[in-house]
């Protein structure tokens, strides 16, 4: 199947600081990223979907203030958790897919924030 | 709202065929039944995926009955590698309206 890489596979930062994950769809155009975040023991939410070029359209209660996502090319994007709190701490993995196929994920980034 | 209803584990002997079972009884005509599975601390994998033929690949078959409000992921021969939490979404196949979103899945276990 199609490859989604992320990176970095896991990050320690500060409370306070910002982070910028990258995803990058490596052997297709991907179209649509979608991002989501995992808690211990927990499913997958789904923060966002962005459309290359265009603004992410976030769920409730995800805010977009803090959680900026930017989709600038067929096969990147990013996400920069602005500000991270210790309860920011979590599992974020990506998705990517192109028209008509199905989404392939990223091998998920580890965040702590102490 | 996760649209699929799964049972929260199930367990298989090493060697045997598991059958995970989804229910999807809202689905509408034009969507699609996923599988997805997750290794602890990795990113979903995909399996498989079906509209209303049984489908196999070199992973998994999918079996999706007549009347598509359900259907049933199946691994032949579990090995301990397919040890995992299994996702079944119901989604459409294109434009915007595909969007992967995730109910609590099955954990299986595959023993020994």
């Amino acid at each position: 199947g199609a490859v989604v890489s992320q990176h970095p596979s896991w990050v320690i930062c500060k409370s306070g600081t910002s982070v910028k994950i990258e995803c990058r769809s490596l052997d297709f155009q991907a179209t649509t990223m979608f991002w989501y975040r995992q808690f211990p023991k927990q499913s997958l939410m789904l923060m966002a979907t962005s459309n290359e070029g265009s603004k992410a359209t976030y769920e409730q209660g995800v805010e977009k203030d803090k959680f900026l996502i930017n989709h600038a090319s067929l096969t990147l994007s990013t996400l920069t958790v602005t500000s991270a709190h210790p309860e920011d701490s979590s599992f974020y993995i990506c998705s990517a897919r192109q028209p008509g196929l199905e989404a392939f994920f990223g091998q998920g980034t580890r965040l702590t924030v102490v | 709202d996760a649209k699929t209803t799964q049972p929260p584990s199930m367990d298989c002997a090493e060697g045997r065929a598991a059958n995970l079972p989804c229910n999807h009884s809202t689905i509408s005509g034009n969507e699609y039944v996923y599988w997805y599975r997750q290794i602890h601390s990795q990113g979903p994998q995909y399996i498989i995926h079906g509209l209303k033929n049984n489908e196999t690949n070199e992973m998994a078959s999918l079996i999706i009955t007549e009347d598509r409000k359900s259907s049933t992921l199946i691994l032949p021969h579990a090995t301990l590698r397919d040890t995992a939490v299994y996702y079944c979404i119901v989604s459409y196949s294109s434009g915007g309206s595909y969007i992967p979103t995730f109910g609590r899945g099955t954990s299986l276990i595959v023993h020994p």
